[in-house]
């Protein structure tokens, strides 16, 4: 099993600012993935984030916007860049190995004002 | 193309009533998983089943249990007895094989919100 610890939990913006999310995984995974959810939407995934190697961005999803980085096996931070009252969502990462569960961190609630 | 189907936005129940929550998929893949999570309003995610492609045995886990039909490209969950405390939404998410192995991301259906009152 992995843990996972998301950092803020919770965060209130100003619009135009950029806000970094943290995520630390108690073990070492080779992939880890990042999510938003909308206000009543599902999840949708942003990113892949591969350690050692530039995030693989979904389409809608651009780096300039949410750069992510991934500096070893049991980190990577996302950043939401110039932020408008639109990217008022949960951000979530997640880990996944082929022969378990996927794990989720606690998300972080986003609202910019 | 990939695809989780939940076509129940909402369902409101009674206490004690069964409530079944379907999820359709679609892929290409033969290789695949099917996992089911509940959000309750705190927003965490939390994992309720995992199932693999090769496994259609029905699972039971207490007061719920999962009907997966490869037939009908089908995976529902019904919750036996619901309780006021089943009350959150249930996503429905598919998962493909990529070459290295490493884990795949989920793809998620929209979601069933499930009431339940007493």
């Amino acid at each position: 099993s992995a843990v996972i610890s998301q950092k803020p939990s919770r965060d209130i913006c100003q619009r135009g600012t950029s806000l970094t999310i943290q995520c630390q995984v108690d073990s070492q995974v080779t992939m880890m993935f990042w999510y938003r959810q909308q206000p009543g939407q599902s999840l949708t995934l942003i990113a892949t984030a591969n350690q050692g190697s530039e995030a693989t961005y979904e389409s809608g999803f651009v780096i300039d916007k949410f750069p992510i980085s991934r500096p070893n096996l049991t980190f990577s931070t996302l950043t939401v860049s110039n932020m408008s009252p639109e990217d008022s969502s949960i951000y979530l990462c997640s880990v996944a190995s082929w022969d378990s569960e996927a794990f989720f961190g606690q998300g972080t609630r986003l609202t910019v004002v | 193309a990939q695809k989780v189907t939940q076509a129940q936005t909402e369902i409101s129940v009674v206490e004690k009533e069964d409530v079944t929550l379907d999820c359709v998929y679609e892929t290409r893949d033969t290789t695949y998983y099917l996992f089911w999570y509940k959000q309750p309003p705190s927003g965490e995610l939390v994992f309720l089943i995992r199932r693999n492609s090769f496994d259609e045995q029905n699972e039971i886990s207490g007061r719920y249990s999962w009907n997966f039909q490869k037939s009908t490209s089908s995976f529902n969950f019904t919750i036996t007895a619901s309780q006021v405390v089943d009350s959150a939404v249930y996503f429905c998410a598919l998962s493909e094989k990529e070459w290295n192995q490493a884990g795949t991301a989920l793809i998620f259906g929209k979601g069933t919100t499930l009431s339940v009152s007493s």
